[in-house]
């Protein structure tokens, strides 16, 4: 009950196409879900986070769709950059409780 | 200012051997946690600390891992007798308060032959 499960592992998209990264969870606890984002060598960096009482939330290019119901939430990168090529982590946390990760999409923008 | 730090960046070491990972959390971060990032997998808590006590060990895998930090400064991680299977990079993070947003070092690779 404490995983979270994210898909795809792996997605490769072109220059200004949009990819969306979703994630499922069963703990009807958790109450934020922060997407990370890690370039090769480097530790995750909070890119943009959600908690339930909405159902999108959008930082720039990056938009997180939020499915209370169905436990689900996504992220989407809108007009996708080579310089967005990551991995992308979604995590869920319930009150004072652990951070709980994916296992993460790798993400390639080609040009 | 500066981010956390972790020390060394890689570490190789043989089956057996003992060793020591180093972190420094951003100034004035009450909070500092430990993960472990096998390849291909999410990040894997390990422990958290609130100062100098650790409310939160569960995710320590066994007895041969062990933390300590010293105030609200430096922590470090040790794994005695390692394994093969110890071998991850091995992330620090820090928040001001804790659970906080995370501000994750660049982490330790640990190769165990």
């Amino acid at each position: 009950q404490q995983q979270v499960k994210q898909s795809p592992q792996s997605l490769i998209v072109q220059k200004g196409g949009i990819p969306i990264i979703n994630c499922a969870y069963e703990n009807t606890a958790f109450d934020y879900f922060p997407w990370y984002q890690q370039f090769p060598g480097k530790g995750p960096a909070l890119l943009i986070a959600i908690r339930p009482d909405v159902s999108e939330k959008k930082e720039g290019r990056f938009t997180i769709s939020f499915n209370k119901s169905a436990k689900q939430f996504s992220l989407h990168i809108m007009d996708s950059q080579p310089g967005d090529s990551a991995t992308y982590f979604c995590a869920a946390q319930g009150g004072s409780e652990k951070l709980v990760f994916g296992k993460g999409t790798k993400l390639t923008v080609n040009p | 200012g500066a981010g956390v730090s972790q020390s060394p960046s890689n570490k190789v070491t043989e089956k057996g051997k003992d060793v020591e990972l180093r972190c420094d959390p951003i100034s004035g971060h009450t909070a500092l946690y430990w993960y472990r990032q096998r390849l291909g997998q999410g990040l894997e808590f390990l422990i958290y600390f609130q100062g100098n006590s650790a409310p939160d060990k569960s995710g320590l895998p066994s007895d041969r891992f062990s933390a300590e930090r010293t105030g609200e400064s430096v922590s470090t991680l040790t794994i005695q007798r390692t394994q093969q299977e110890d071998s991850a990079v091995y992330l620090c993070a820090s928040s001001p308060l804790p659970w906080d947003e995370q501000y994750f070092g660049p982490g330790t690779r640990l190769t165990v032959t």
